[in-house]
């Protein structure tokens, strides 16, 4: 099982570029999720989609927009690049409705902007 | 802002001794998440303990939530090098939103 992947690992963009951070799962979970970790803190949400066609902005929407047009399928795109977008970016995935609503994660992108 | 918050910030302690971690949250809860999260990786489960639970164990891995003081304790004993990580508290709130929040971490060192 591959579980999460995100695609790149590793990302340098210029200010003012756009770009799309993949994320794809293959467990036919429900929910995904985007958040970003800046450094000494913990993970800030910044959307979710609660299945197909349905997305909603979490704690820091601003600057990223989603789309889930598939189950497998949470791309994180960030429309004009800004310094301060320099985080580690994590998706996640889990089965909300259930017993056990672990979820799980990503290796993560590292973006810098400059 | 809806994080939790977990205390201490940082903790270091000698292999073999217990590791105690708090977090407190401000919300009503479906259930409490634990993960582990190794430098620089993604982050790992560790145990669930549901709104109706106090108490739970895994392992070296005891986790005991008061819903009335809105906290949980996760306890790691007898420690080991290889537990060395940033550890954080998450929890899923009563809504019908399925948001998964975090708390701040935890990063313990284990000195062997």
């Amino acid at each position: 099982n591959a579980g999460v992947t995100q695609t790149p690992k590793f990302q340098v963009l210029k200010t003012g570029q756009s770009m799309t951070l993949q994320c794809a799962q293959d467990m036919n979970h429900e929910y995904m999720s985007w958040y970003r970790q800046d450094p000494g803190m913990g993970l800030r949400l910044i959307h979710y989609s609660v299945g197909a066609g349905i997305t909603d902005q979490g704690e820091v929407p601003n600057g990223y927009n989603v789309s889930r047009s598939t189950t497998e399928d949470f791309p994180l795109r960030l429309l004009s690049a800004a310094p301060s977008q320099t985080s580690v970016y994590f998706c996640a995935s889990s089965q909300p409705k259930g017993i056990n609503t672990e979820a799980f994660f990503g290796q993560g992108t590292r973006l810098t902007v400059v | 802002s809806q994080q939790g918050e977990e205390d201490p910030q940082a903790l270091s302690i000698q292999e073999g001794e217990n590791a105690t971690m708090n977090c407190s949250y401000k919300t009503s809860i479906n259930n409490l998440q634990w993960y582990r999260q190794n430098s620089g990786r993604g982050l790992v489960h560790l145990i669930l303990i549901r709104s109706n639970e106090r108490e739970k164990h895994s392992g070296r891995l005891r986790v005991t939530l008061d819903t009335s003081k809105k906290s949980s304790s996760l306890l790691i004993t007898a420690s080991r090098a290889a537990d060395t990580a940033s550890y954080f508290c998450a929890f899923l709130g009563l809504d019908s939103s399925y948001k998964l929040i975090f708390g701040s971490g935890t990063r313990l060192l284990v000195r062997p």
